[in-house]
């Protein structure tokens, strides 16, 4: 049972565009959501997250909005740059879980020059 | 210096045997995990501990067993290596139980023949 799902498996933007990642769920006890950026031969690294009581986060030229009615999140990075070319993973958890995250099967981004 | 690194990155051995991944953390955090990445990307938490006690055991075979010597090092030994066991496996680390945002090691890529 997915219940974190990326349904975009890869992604290609011009440099300085925006690049939108796409990320649907579908446990309505989930809520907190994050972002995790992936380069190969490496672990993930924590990129961004929101709680379920905010619809919108914003750090730098990443932003997550969150829209609960449609249990849907999106990660906009703008301006897209050639270093953030990497698999883009979201993940959810839900109070009282501890720290295990959900995590979808991730989105790879290909900047182009 | 490797905040949460894990040997050997690479393992290729033979079904039916026995092996360990390695996992240590310098940031001082209080909690560390075990997730395995398979062949269909899908990222999923195994075990985590917090302070040395188990805190999370997934549906995880009874041939899986984690060890955590002290709260630096969480390792993972493997008995009975079958082929479905071929994955990435990830270490990672949070601050307390509690910490949705994990860092994570490089992986170990377990190849079973």
């Amino acid at each position: 049972d997915q219940q974190v799902k990326q349904n975009s498996p890869s992604l290609s933007v011009q440099e300085g565009r925006i690049s939108i990642l796409n990320c649907d769920y579908t446990n309505s006890m989930f809520d907190y959501f994050l972002w995790y950026k992936k380069y190969p031969a490496e672990g993930p690294t924590f990129l961004i997250s929101i709680s379920s009581i905010k619809d919108k986060n914003e750090d730098g030229r990443f932003t997550v909005f969150l829209n609960k009615s449609a249990k849907h999140l999106s990660l906009h990075i703008v301006p897209s740059q050639p270093g953030d070319s990497a698999v883009y993973f979201c993940a959810a958890s839900a109070t009282g879980t501890a720290s295990k995250l959900t995590f979808g099967t991730g989105t790879r981004l290909q900047v182009t020059l | 210096d490797t905040a949460v690194s894990q040997t050997p990155k690479y393992l290729v051995t033979q079904m039916g045997n026995d092996k360990s991944i390695k996992c240590e953390q310098n940031l001082g955090h209080d909690t560390m995990y075990w997730y395995k990445q398979d062949s269909k990307k899908f990222l999923k938490i195994m075990f985590s501990y917090n302070n040395k006690e188990l805190i999370i055991n997934e549906t995880v075979p009874n041939r899986f067993s984690p060890k955590s010597p002290d709260k630096a090092h969480l390792n993972l030994h493997i008995n009975s290596l079958e082929l479905g066991d071929s994955a990435v496996y990830f270490c990672a680390s949070s601050p307390f139980q509690w910490g949705r945002e994990l860092f994570f090691g490089e992986g170990s890529r377990l190849t079973v023949l």
